[in-house]
């Protein structure tokens, strides 16, 4: 069965170093997003891509980078991690079709920054 | 601003009870409105996607309603069950499927 897989699923790292959380899906969808979830907010858009080579801001997008070199993943790094970058991380995919189309979300990533 | 907020924030109910959740939007444009279930530790799923034109949908005990001209939408649970437990998210898009505005979540707890 299609899936999408995010690695690892809990990260403690330190203030200062560079961390890259992974993110693969085997839908074959052109569209792959990064979100962040912090407790008492919805879900925030960091990144997505539309497809390969294409990569686009979202609304938290400083200190964050990513780069779609095939379509199946999309990994997202924060090149100098901060306290405020704890927070659970969500990538998502859908397919391009036009339409209204659906998003699945991997399990997560639980990101501690101490 | 883009905003879609929900209530109740939290939800107790005993199982085999109805509830209903509450989401309010201010977005504009309006494209569609998507409920998620967040079970603890996964990632979202999505239960229903309304346009603008549809005012009720289901997806088995699940009932999601939309007033457009109020920007309104409910999802009403039937005859709850304990792996109802969950949070219940309301998402609206505005002119794109890409880009989704977030509501904070129903946090529901059946009890037995």
């Amino acid at each position: 069965d299609a899936e999408i897989t995010q690695s690892p699923r809990h990260k403690i790292t330190e203030t200062g170093r560079q961390v890259t959380l992974a993110c693969h899906q085997t839908w074959n969808h052109n569209n792959m997003f990064w979100y962040r979830q912090d407790l008492g907010h919805g879900l925030r858009l960091i990144h997505y891509s539309y497809g390969v080579q294409d990569t686009n801001k979202g609304e938290v997008s400083d200190g964050y980078s990513v780069s779609r070199s095939n379509t199946e993943d999309l990994p997202l790094t924060l090149e100098s991690a901060a306290s405020s970058q704890t927070s659970v991380y969500f990538c998502a995919s859908s397919d391009g079709a036009s339409g209204i189309v659906e998003q699945f979300f991997g399990p997560g990533t639980r990101l501690t920054v101490l | 601003k883009n905003q879609v907020e929900q209530s109740p924030q939290s939800l107790i109910i005993l199982e085999g009870k109805n509830c209903t959740l509450q989401c309010n939007y201010t977005v504009s444009p309006f494209s569609n409105l998507r409920w998620y279930k967040q079970d603890t530790g996964r990632g979202p799923v999505s239960l229903t996607i309304m346009t603008f034109s549809e005012n009720t949908k289901s997806n088995g005990r699940y009932t999601a309603t939309l007033d457009a001209d109020t920007k309104q939408s409910s999802l009403h649970i039937t005859a709850s069950q304990l792996s109802d437990s969950a949070s219940y998210i309301c998402v609206v898009s505005t002119d794109s499927n890409y880009q989704l505005i977030w509501g904070a979540g129903t946090k529901l707890i059946i009890k037995p």
